[in-house]
């Protein structure tokens, strides 16, 4: 059984520019979520897809975006980067539906200056 | 709005003693609850997952409640090592949106 897999590991943007974070899921899963945690804190919520469909969204702007593709690996799009957007990514897989267990990645730490 | 509180916010025990890490949340309208760890930099372990409808999951040494009209779980972990000094979170699943919510988290050292 594969784990769940971000890549890259580390990143570090200017602000304005756009980055795209992805993400692998856990072999038998369909369902992905993306979480931000900034230093210190708790993840918070960004968005969730299921079946290539965003199935739940966070308190966050539209410039956050995401894909899901069929074999259910996924892409988190940032554009228009600020400072504020430095944070660890995090991504997580589980079966469909609320109530499973979420497995998350090691995550995707982003630098942006 | 739901907000998730970890008290403490960080602990330091000797090895061998048991201890117990609490997590309150305001709203009683969640599907479930989940305790993680996290080791510095690093993602995320579930270590339980207590849905609505129970009262407790036991896995090794770790044990956890969840008392959903009171708003509180407690993870109680037994003769802690100091393999178990690490971050630890918890999460409620909020049914709406699929929204997790998570506390700060309790930074937890053990001692040799």
């Amino acid at each position: 059984e594969t784990g769940v897999t971000q890549s890259p590991t580390h990143l570090i943007k200017t602000r304005g520019q756009q980055v795209t974070l992805r993400c692998s899921s856990q072999s038998g899963h369909n369902t992905v979520s993306w979480y931000q945690q900034a230093l210190g804190q708790g993840p918070q919520f960004i968005f969730q897809y299921y079946r290539e469909e965003e199935n739940g969204r966070g308190n966050f702007p539209p410039r956050f975006s995401g894909l899901q593709f069929p074999n259910y690996s996924s892409e988190l799009n940032v554009n228009a980067l600020e400072l504020d957007d430095s944070a660890l990514y995090l991504c997580a897989s589980s079966l469909s539906g609320t109530g499973y267990e979420q497995y998350f990645g090691p995550g995707t730490r982003l630098t942006v200056t | 709005k739901q907000e998730v509180t970890q008290i403490p916010a960080a602990l330091s025990v000797p090895e061998g003693e048991n201890l117990v890490l609490n997590c309150s949340f305001t709203d009683s309208a969640i599907y479930n609850l989940q305790w993680f760890r996290q080791d510095p930099g690093k993602g995320l372990t579930s270590l339980l997952l207590i849905q609505s409808s129970q009262r407790e999951q036991t896995s090794g040494r770790l044990n956890a409640s969840l008392d959903k009209s009171s708003g509180r779980s407690t993870l109680y972990i037994a003769a802690s090592q100091p393999g178990d000094s690490a971050t630890y979170l918890c999460a409620v699943t909020l049914g709406d949106n699929n929204d997790m919510r998570f506390g700060a988290g309790t930074r937890l050292t053990v001692k040799p």
